[in-house]
């Protein structure tokens, strides 16, 4: 049973144009969801999170966008760069603030194209 | 400081075998995770743990062990390797998550193959 679903597992988009990452998620108890990227031969590194009690967080080029009635959220790189071509992951806590256990999702493949 | 660290970066082994996988962190983290991942598939949580001496399971523990002596060490055993653990194991660490930040730190990983 998915929890964190990411339904496109790859996505290209031009240098210089929006990528729109999109992630959906089963458990309404989740209440905090971050993104990872990951370049290969390398471990996740962090890169934007966003509590349930906001619908919408920007850092620099990177906006996360959180719709809690349709459990759907979606990362915006604006603009995209080749250097953002990496697997992007989708997770979620389900509120355990003593644990910080997180649900992944499958990832998606970003390539951009110079 | 070094972060995360995973040794080795890669290992084959065969069917039966037993290895441990080390992971350390120099940034005085209390909490600790241990995940493995697929080809194709996200990341799973094998175990944690939420300080020294404090271990629990996670989505996917059957086939593996933990224990958490110190604060900077989260060793990974794999007792009786089966083809099935083929994976790239992956850990991490954060932060005390009182602040709900919940940012977790990996390491870059260990290969494994069993065969």
């Amino acid at each position: 049973d998915q929890q964190v679903k990411q339904n496109s597992p790859s996505l290209s988009v031009q240098e210089g144009r929006i990528s729109i990452l999109n992630c959906d998620y089963t458990n309404s108890m989740f209440d905090y969801f971050l993104w990872y990227k990951k370049y290969p031969a390398e471990g996740p590194t962090f890169l934007i999170s966003i509590s349930s009690i906001k619908d919408k967080n920007e850092d620099g080029r990177f906006t996360v966008f959180l719709n809690k009635s349709a459990k759907h959220l979606s990362l915006h790189i604006v603009p995209s760069q080749p250097g953002d071509s990496a697997v992007y992951f989708c997770a979620a806590s389900a509120g355990i603030r003593n644990t910080g256990k997180l649900i992944f999702g499958q990832g998606t493949t970003l390539q951009v194209k110079p | 400081n070094a972060g995360v660290t995973q040794t080795p970066k890669f290992r084959i082994l065969k069917i039966g075998q037993s290895m441990t996988l080390q992971c350390a962190q120099d940034m005085n983290h209390n909490y600790m995770y241990w995940y493995r991942q697929d080809p194709g598939m996200g990341l799973k949580l094998i175990y944690y743990s939420v300080g020294a001496g404090i271990t629990d399971k996670g989505e996917v523990p059957n086939g593996y062990n933990v224990s958490r002596s110190t604060t900077e060490d989260f060793p990974l055993r794999l007792e009786l390797a089966a083809p099935s653990q083929t994976s790239v194991y992956f850990c991490a660490s954060s932060y005390s998550t009182l602040t709900h930040k919940n940012e977790q730190f990996f390491g870059p990983g260990t290969r494994l193959t069993v065969l």
